[in-house]
C-alpha cells in the first residue's frame, strides 16, 4: 500500500532556501498514470498547491510561486524533492507531498506533513 | 483560473446529516471536483472524486456515508449518521492543464 513520507531540516533562516524531500514506497515513483505534487498549509489556513512533476520530469508550478519552486525526482531513491528559495515568514508551513492522478489531477495519496518554520 | 469557494465553517449534531457546498466559480460549472478530509493534527485524506454527470470514485475505504452530488456550479459532499471522529476540516479541490485548485475549506462541527 502506497506510503509517503517527508522529510525536512524543521527551521530555516529567511531569504535562504527551503529544502524537503518526500520518499515514496509501495508503489512506483516511475509510474506513467500519476504525477508527484507538493502542498502547503501555514498555520490555521488552507491548502496551496506548489507544483507537480511527472516521472520525465516534466513540471508544472502554481503561478504565483513559480519564480522560486525547483522540484525534481530522484527515481534510483523513489524520491521527490522540493527547493524554495528566498524564503519569508510567509513560507511557514506544513509541507504534504501527493499522488496526482494524470488523467484527473486529483490528489489520491498524501504524506503526513513536514512543518517548516522560517525564521531569522 | 477556476475558483472553488467554500463556507468556512459548518455544523451538525451526532448522528445527523450535514450537505458540505463547494461552488465552482463563472464558466466553469461542468468540472469534476475531488473532496478531501483533513481530521485534527492529521494530513489530508482523498474522499472521493465528484463528476458533473454525478459519477464518483471513492478513496480506498471510505465509507458509504460519505456521498456526492450536485447542481449547476455547485458540488455537495453529504455526510449521514454523523460521528465524532467526522469533525475535520474538508476541501475541494479541482483541476486544468497544469494547474491545481483548493477551495478554502469547510470546518464542520460535530455538536
Amino acid at each position: 500500500h502506497l506510503q509517503l513520507q517527508e522529510s525536512g531540516p524543521g527551521l530555516v533562516k529567511t531569504s535562504e532556501t527551503l529544502s524537503i524531500t518526500c520518499t515514496v514506497s509501495g508503489g512506483s515513483i516511475r509510474n506513467n498514470s500519476y504525477n508527484w505534487g507538493w502542498i502547503r498549509q501555514p498555520p490555521g489556513r488552507g491548502l496551496e498547491w506548489i507544483g507537480s512533476i511527472y516521472y520525465t520530469g516534466t513540471t508544472y508550478f502554481n503561478p504565483s510561486l513559480k519564480s522560486r519552486v525547483t522540484i525534481s525526482l530522484d527515481t534510483s531513491k523513489s524520491q521527490v524533492s522540493l527547493r524554495l528559495s528566498s524564503v519569508t515568514a510567509a513560507d511557514t508551513a506544513v509541507y504534504y507531498c501527493a499522488r496526482d492522478e494524470v488523467l484527473t489531477g486529483l490528489f489520491d495519496y498524501w504524506g503526513q506533513g513536514t512543518l517548516a518554520t522560517v525564521s531569522s | 483560473q477556476v475558483v472553488l469557494t467554500q463556507s468556512p465553517s459548518a455544523s451538525a449534531s451526532l448522528g445527523a446529516s450535514v450537505k458540505l457546498t463547494c461552488t465552482l466559480s463563472i464558466g466553469h460549472s461542468r468540472y469534476a471536483i475531488a473532496w478531501h478530509q483533513q481530521q485534527p493534527e492529521k494530513g489530508p485524506r482523498f474522499l472521493m472524486k465528484f463528476n458533473s454527470d454525478g459519477s464518483h470514485t471513492k478513496g480506498a475505504g471510505i465509507s458509504d456515508r460519505f456521498s456526492g452530488s450536485s447542481s449547476g456550479a455547485e458540488r455537495y459532499l453529504t455526510i449521514s449518521s454523523l460521528q465524532s471522529d467526522d469533525e475535520a476540516d474538508y476541501y475541494c479541490q479541482t483541476w486544468g492543464t497544469g494547474i491545481r485548485v483548493f477551495g478554502g475549506g469547510t470546518k464542520l462541527t460535530v455538536l
